[in-house]
Parts: structure tokens; C-alpha cells; sequence
């Protein structure tokens, strides 16, 4: 069985422009949560979904994030425009049961 | 309010030695998980064991064995005769069912060991 799978692994771009991760969950997985990495700091959570509607997003740091998974399927997380200070490694899990998550390799963004 | 520390941020053994994690959470639920995730330097979170808050057994799988203790709001992580390929970074994380089951992790601990 596939894991949770992120692209693009790596994403360098300069202050302003703008980005969009995906991240496709274990087949059949409901639930799909975004954390984040800051350098140095712990990993911190974004949102979270059941099937296509948002659960939980009291952790979007501000209205330049938006998460959509339409379908209920794959996830997206644009960033627009990104500022410096969204660097860091944003990491996708699913869970079937709301109980173990299982994460995906994470995709590291890097904002010039 | 919910918080996990790892007070430790990085350790560094030499083979075979034996070596423990420590983890501190702070939660007012009565009912929460406890985590822990170790993420090697390939990047990815590999999940190693959830814990129920009603569970205080101690949990042993080969070589790793975690020690709950609610008297002391610790989930420890031991790690016997350890080995090159446990380098890596370790999580550990709490989460509550009254809080959307959102992990909330510590700022984890590096353990490099040494051949």
C-alpha cells in the first residue's frame, strides 16, 4: 500500500511569488492534516480535513495560506504571496481512524 | 493549555549503549494520546507507538520500550544497545479528542550514535 506522498520535494522561490504543495493521502484515509517546520522549532499544525471539508484550520497563520481538497481526495496548500517567513518543511498526514497518523516525507520550502 | 517538552535536544551515544528520551506533556483532559515519531535523515515521520491515557502499562517492541508515568506527566523512550541506524531525530506528541486529535509535538531530540 502507497504512503502519504508530497510534491514536490523541495520548492525554492523568491518573496512575493507564489507556491502550491500537494499531498496525496493512503487511499481511503478521511482525515488530512497539514503541519509545519520552522527552523529549529517544533512541528506545528495547520489544518486539518474530513473528506473535503475543513475540520479544524485554527492553525493558518494567516489568509496568504489556503487548503482546499476538493473530492475528498489529494490536498493543495498555496502560499500566496510567501514571505520569508514561511520557510520551513510542511508535512501532510492521513489517518483512517483519527488515531495513528502517518505522514508524508514532507516538502521543504525555501523563500528567497 | 497542552504542551509537550523534550528538554533534551540532542544526545549522542556510542553503540550498544543504552539511551532514554525524555518527554513531558501538560494537558487538563482526562482522556489524550501520547506519540512518539522518529523522522531519519531521509525527512520523512515514521510513526512508533500511541499510548491512551488510560494505559500506564510500560510497552516493550525489541529493542525500543516506553515507560508512561501520569504521576509524573512524563512518556519516556528508551532505546536498548542502540545503533548507527537510530540515528535520527525523535518526536513526541500529545493529542486530545476534544482538540480535533491535532498533534501537538515537542521540539524533538537529536540522537546521533556513534560506531
Amino acid at each position: 500500500e502507497a504512503g502519504v506522498t508530497q510534491f514536490p520535494s523541495h520548492s525554492v522561490i523568491e518573496k512575493g511569488q507564489t507556491v502550491t504543495l500537494r499531498c496525496d493521502p493512503i487511499s481511503g484515509h478521511d482525515n488530512l492534516y497539514w503541519y509545519r517546520r520552522v527552523m529549529g522549532k517544533e512541528i506545528k499544525f495547520l489544518l486539518h480535513f474530513v473528506k473535503e471539508s475543513k475540520q479544524d484550520e485554527s492553525g493558518m497563520p494567516n489568509n496568504r495560506f489556503l487548503a482546499e481538497r476538493t473530492g475528498g481526495t489529494y490536498s493543495t496548500l498555496k502560499v500566496q504571496p510567501a514571505e520569508l517567513e514561511d520557510s520551513g518543511v510542511y508535512f501532510c498526514a492521513s489517518s483512517s481512524n483519527r488515531a495513528e497518523q502517518y505522514f508524508g516525507p514532507g516538502t521543504r520550502l525555501t523563500v528567497t | 493549555a497542552q504542551k509537550v517538552t523534550q528538554a533534551q535536544t540532542e544526545i549522542s551515544v556510542v553503540e550498544k549503549e543504552d539511551v532514554t528520551l525524555d518527554c513531558v506533556y501538560e494537558t487538563r483532559d482526562t482522556t489524550y494520546y501520547l506519540f512518539w515519531y522518529k523522522q531519519p535523515p531521509s525527512g520523512e515521520l515514521v510513526f512508533l507507538i500511541r499510548r491512551n491515557s488510560f494505559d500506564e502499562q510500560n510497552e516493550i517492541s525489541g529493542r525500543y520500550s516506553w515507560n508512561f508515568q501520569k504521576s509524573t506527566s512524563s512518556f519516556n523512550f528508551t532505546i536498548t544497545a542502540s545503533q548507527v541506524v537510530d540515528s535520527a531525530v525523535y518526536f513526541c506528541a500529545l493529542s486530545t479528542p476534544y482538540n480535533t486529535d491535532k498533534l501537538i509535538f515537542g521540539t524533538g531530540t537529536r540522537l546521533q550514535v556513534f560506531p
